[in-house]
């Protein structure tokens, strides 16, 4: 069965430090994938995504990701994190050509960063 | 352009009532899904529509229904509330689904979503 599992509930950080939330998913075929943020307060947006070619995309706001296939995951990376990236990121894939129309979401990981 | 539209907002119901929500899709968009978004659960897929057609439905029961209309604005329909439906219902809209000539192409992927605020249910 499809699922994505985000590893933190609840990250709390540090202006300035780095971080990396967690995302690995169960599916059966190939998998486009994606990070989604939302900002207290605000709808969810589209912070990167991965379709084919290379495994690191660069998204908004100094976000990045790497899909590695071989362990199923798309953990989200961030060299320096500021006090306006607390937000509750999600984690998602869709099964291309398969769940068509479908979202499969993680749970979502809450980062608070303190100023 | 404007984004994904959602009505109402907030409301509040008791339990064996029914609701609809609506949802305006960005202009242009023809695929509209919907979620559930719950602390407990979190975002649960519930259905999606291209072209008025609902293409995939997600595990819940059949008091939740919905339909697309020819304008690609769609609404969900929650009947016989209970307790546990009070959440956050999210509407989003996507690009992709078509050839951009009005044919439905069965195998093509939503891609980027674009979310509404939500319409968050209280059911009392």
């Amino acid at each position: 069965a499809q699922s994505v599992s985000q590893h933190n509930h609840h990250v709390i950080l540090s202006e300035a430090a780095s971080l990396e939330l967690g995302c690995n998913y169960s599916y059966g075929g190939t998998v486009n994938l994606f990070w989604y943020v939302q900002y207290p307060g605000q709808h969810l947006q589209l912070l990167l995504k991965y379709f084919s070619g290379d495994p690191l995309v660069k998204g908004i706001k100094g976000f990045e990701a790497e899909f590695i296939k071989s362990k199923f995951s798309f953990n989200l990376r961030k060299p320096s994190v500021q006090w306006s990236d607390t937000a509750e990121y999600f984690c998602a894939l869709e099964g291309r050509g398969s769940t068509l129309g479908r979202l499969y979401f993680g749970r979502g990981t809450q980062l608070t960063v303190w100023p | 352009k404007a984004g994904v539209t959602q009505t109402p907002r907030y409301l509040i119901k008791t339990r064996g009532q029914q609701v609809t929500l609506s949802c305006s899709p960005i202009s242009g968009h023809r695929s509209v899904s919907w979620y559930q978004q719950t602390p407990g659960q979190g975002l649960q897929f519930l259905f999606e529509y291209f072209s008025e057609t609902q293409r995939n439905k997600g595990n819940f029961p059949g008091r939740f229904s919905g339909r697309q209309f020819s304008n690609s604005r769609s609404e969900m329909n929650v009947s016989t509330l209970e307790l546990g439906d009070s959440a956050l219902y999210l509407c989003a809209s996507s690009l992709a689904g078509g050839n951009g000539f009005g044919d439905l192409i069965a195998t093509s992927n939503t891609g980027e979503l674009f979310f509404g605020e939500g319409s968050r249910l209280t059911v009392l």
